[in-house]
């Protein structure tokens, strides 16, 4: 159980379009979820939380016009990145976690989405 | 906010042996969440370890262990009889408490495994 899907795993875009990714929880109903950059040889760095059926909570430095990020199911949260340049190609992780786990608070995570900016 | 520190880039050890990776961390807060991590070359994150900071036991999963000093504000992993696959990235994540529960990931250590 607690299985996090991504979609895509890969993809490759032109410089000014924008890409949508997918963060899909499959056998448990997320109501938090959060999502995560990793750049070449480094550390998860968080880029925003969250909660189905209310915005997203952006980190410090975070552009949320850039990054939108909805979460209107309980299975569901898209991250669109818009007017994607070079500087955003990175690797993209979701993760997820359920509140109604009683004294469960591990995040499930998904396998990411690497993301290529020509 | 938090920090984390993880002292050791890379860390070696051969198969079988144990190997311990150090983590630091700076918190306001008295109860909380600790996690190890383990990132493969998959990049897909895996849950090692977790520990509660109310709890004074240190927390044991099969091969892998943690030594927590709580005023220290230490928490490392050991890993005993270490294998090929336990070759990977392995983060330190505190987990902030009230709110959102965000984790705070540390830098990272490589491990490689030597056969």
């Amino acid at each position: 159980g607690a299985v996090v899907s991504q979609h895509p795993s890969w993809v490759i875009c032109k410089s000014g379009t924008s890409v949508k990714i997918e963060c899909r929880s499959l056998d448990f109903q997320a109501t938090t979820m959060f999502w995560y950059r990793q750049f070449p040889k480094q550390s998860l760095m968080l880029m925003a939380t969250s909660n189905e059926g209310s915005k997203a909570t952006y980190e410090q430095g975070v552009e949320k016009d850039k990054f939108l990020i909805n979460h209107a199911s309980l299975t569901l949260s898209t991250l669109t990145v818009t007017s994607a340049h070079p500087e955003d190609s990175s690797f993209y992780i979701c993760s997820a976690r359920n509140w109604g786990l009683a004294g469960d608070n591990e995040q499930f995570f998904g396998p990411g989405t690497r993301l290529t900016v020509l | 906010a938090q920090t984390v520190t993880q002292s050791q880039p890379e860390m070696s050890v051969q198969e079988a042996e144990t190997v311990t990776l150090s983590c630091t961390y700076d918190t306001s807060e008295s109860d909380y969440y600790l996690f190890w991590y383990k990132q493969p070359p998959s990049r897909q994150m895996i849950l090692v370890i977790r520990q509660e900071a109310y709890k004074q036991q240190n927390a044991t999963e099969n091969r892998f262990s943690v030594n927590f000093q709580k005023a220290a504000k230490s928490f490392s992993l050991k890993i005993s009889d270490s294998q090929l696959g336990d070759a990977a990235m392995y983060f330190c994540a505190p987990q902030t408490q009230g709110g959102s529960e965000k984790l705070v990931f540390g830098k990272g250590t490589k491990l490689t495994v030597n056969p």
